[in-house]
C-alpha cells in the first residue's frame, strides 16, 4: 500500500497570506490528524477528522482549520499567517479501530513564513 | 494532565554499548504507549507499541504501570540506530500526546 502522501513539500509564504496543505491518508484508512512539529514546541495535536467531521481539537487558534473530503483525504488551512507559524506540518493516518489503533505519518510539508 | 517526558535531549554511546531511552507518562487510565523514529530525512515511523510485546530492530519497550515508564532498550547499539526517537501516549480521544524527543547518537 502507498503511504501517507502530502503536497506540497515545501511551502515560503509572508506574514498575512493564507496557506492550504493537503493530506491522502493510506488506502482504508479513514482517520485523519494533523500535527506540527517545531524545534521549540515539538510536536504539537491540531486536529482530527473522522468521517469528514472534525472529531479532536488541539489548543491552537481559529486560524488553523481543516478539513475532510469523501475520499478520506484531508487539508489544513491557516489563515493569516505569522511568523510563529513556520513549522513541518505532519498528517497521520490511522484505521480507526480503537485500541492497538496505529497512526502512520507522512512526510510533512514544511512552512516558511517571511 | 496527559503528559510524556523524555528526560534526555541527547544520548550518546559507543557501537555494540547498550541503550536505554527514557520515557515516563501521566495518563489516568489504561495507557497505549508508541515509539517512533524518525531518521534523517526520514518521515517520522512507528517503531514499537507496547500492546505489540514485540522487537524491532533489537528494539525492546516494556510498560512498568507501576513507575509508569516505558523505556527504549536495546542490547547493543549500531550506527544506524542514529535518529531522534519519539515517546508517545495515545488519548482516549485517538490524540498521540508525544514527548520532546531523544536525540540517539551512536559513535563508531
Amino acid at each position: 500500500k502507498a503511504g501517507v502522501t502530502q503536497t506540497p513539500r515545501y511551502l515560503i509564504k509572508t506574514r498575512g497570506q493564507q496557506v492550504t496543505l493537503s493530506c491522502s491518508p493510506i488506502s482504508g484508512h479513514r482517520s485523519v490528524s494533523w500535527y506540527q512539529q517545531t524545534p521549540g514546541q515539538g510536536l504539537q495535536f491540531l486536529f482530527e477528522y473522522f468521517s469528514e467531521t472534525q472529531r479532536n481539537k488541539g489548543n491552537f487558534p481559529g486560524r488553523f482549520s481543516g478539513r475532510q473530503f469523501s475520499n478520506s483525504r484531508s487539508e489544513m488551512n491557516v489563515s493569516t499567517l505569522e511568523l510563529g507559524d513556520s513549522a513541518l506540518y505532519l498528517c497521520a493516518s490511522s484505521l480507526d479501530r480503537g485500541i492497538g489503533d496505529t497512526q502512520y505519518f507522512g512526510p510533512g510539508t514544511r512552512l516558511t513564513v517571511l | 494532565a496527559q503528559r510524556v517526558t523524555q528526560p534526555e535531549k541527547l544520548l550518546s554511546v559507543f557501537k555494540g554499548a547498550p541503550v536505554e531511552l527514557k520515557c515516563n507518562y501521566s495518563y489516568s487510565g489504561s495507557p497505549e504507549l508508541f515509539w517512533y523514529v524518525q531518521y534523517s530525512r526520514q518521515r517520522l515511523q512507528l517503531l514499537l507499541r507496547h500492546i505489540s510485546r514485540e522487537s524491532i530492530k533489537g528494539f525492546t519497550a516494556d510498560l512498568n504501570k507501576g513507575e509508569t515508564s516505558f523505556h527504549l532498550k536495546k542490547p547493543f547499539a549500531q550506527e544506524e540506530d542514529s535518529a531522534m526517537y519519539y515517546c508517545a501516549l495515545r488519548s482516549a480521544t485517538n490524540k498521540l500526546i508525544f514527548g520532546t524527543g531523544t536525540l540517539l547518537a551512536v559513535q563508531p
